[in-house]
């Protein structure tokens, strides 16, 4: 399995509303990161976890929390978000050793309304 | 400090023609440095990747880059074009973090290729 599979590949939500985004692989890596991307430009690191705990926060705003419950998952749960972010989000996982190369998955399109 | 700037937004070419999508890099070490492509609505895919081996890197669908220290260059190249091309093309180069066994990517701005038929 050379995949990292996130669920929905689509949300809607309201500005009250709470949802999670979620992220799994299972190729044994034991990093694993969120990015954010708006339309025409390149991603933006959210969170990096590494062995389970959280060693990146890119000053994200506390509506979003991420979490890492076990070395194959990690999830992002969203609470009171804005208009604004509206966005593609990217989970991706790396080795601890070798090749530095991040494996993305295809990514959870959200809609704030 | 590191950065990544690609040198055009947008490149247009024939089908069947050579691509050619120009990234300079800026590192205080020896770079890791990456093309990862992105077609509409989808992940991010890597196409090829240059740890200090061999110069001349070759990826997947036909891809290639050339890591010129002189230059700081790393422009990516492909002999003919095809319409499945058509994508955005991010130069990324990464460094370790805080973290263990992490990485963080700088990405450039990104190239979209379009290809006509």
């Amino acid at each position: 399995d050379t995949e990292v599979t996130q669920t929905p590949k689509h949300l809607v939500m309201g500005m009250t509303n709470k949802k999670s985004l979620k992220c799994e692989q299972h190729m044994g890596h034991r990093a694993m990161y969120w990015y954010k991307q708006k339309a025409k430009k390149p991603p933006e690191l959210m969170f990096v976890y590494s062995y389970e705990k959280l060693s990146i926060n890119e000053s994200v705003p506390s509506r979003f929390s991420p979490e890492c419950p076990n070395s194959s998952l990690l999830n992002l749960h969203l609470h009171a978000l804005q208009p604004e972010d509206s966005a593609l989000y990217l989970c991706a996982s790396s080795q601890v050793s070798g090749a530095n190369v991040l494996t993305f998955g295809a990514g959870s399109r959200l809609t704030v309304l | 400090a590191q950065s990544v700037t690609q040198l055009d937004s947008h490149v247009s070419v024939s089908e069947g023609t050579p691509v050619l999508l120009r990234c300079n890099y800026s590192s205080s070490y020896s770079p890791s440095l990456f093309w990862y492509v992105q077609h509409p609505n989808k992940g991010l895919q890597l196409l090829l990747k240059y740890t200090s081996a061999a110069t001349l890197v070759k990826g997947i669908n036909g891809f290639e880059a050339e890591f010129k220290k002189s230059e700081t260059s790393f422009h990516l190249t492909k002999p003919s074009a095809h319409m499945s091309d058509a994508a955005e093309y991010f130069c990324v180069v990464s460094s370790p973090t805080s973290g263990a066994g992490s990485y963080q990517l700088t990405f450039g701005k990104g190239t979209k290729l379009s290809v006509i038929p």
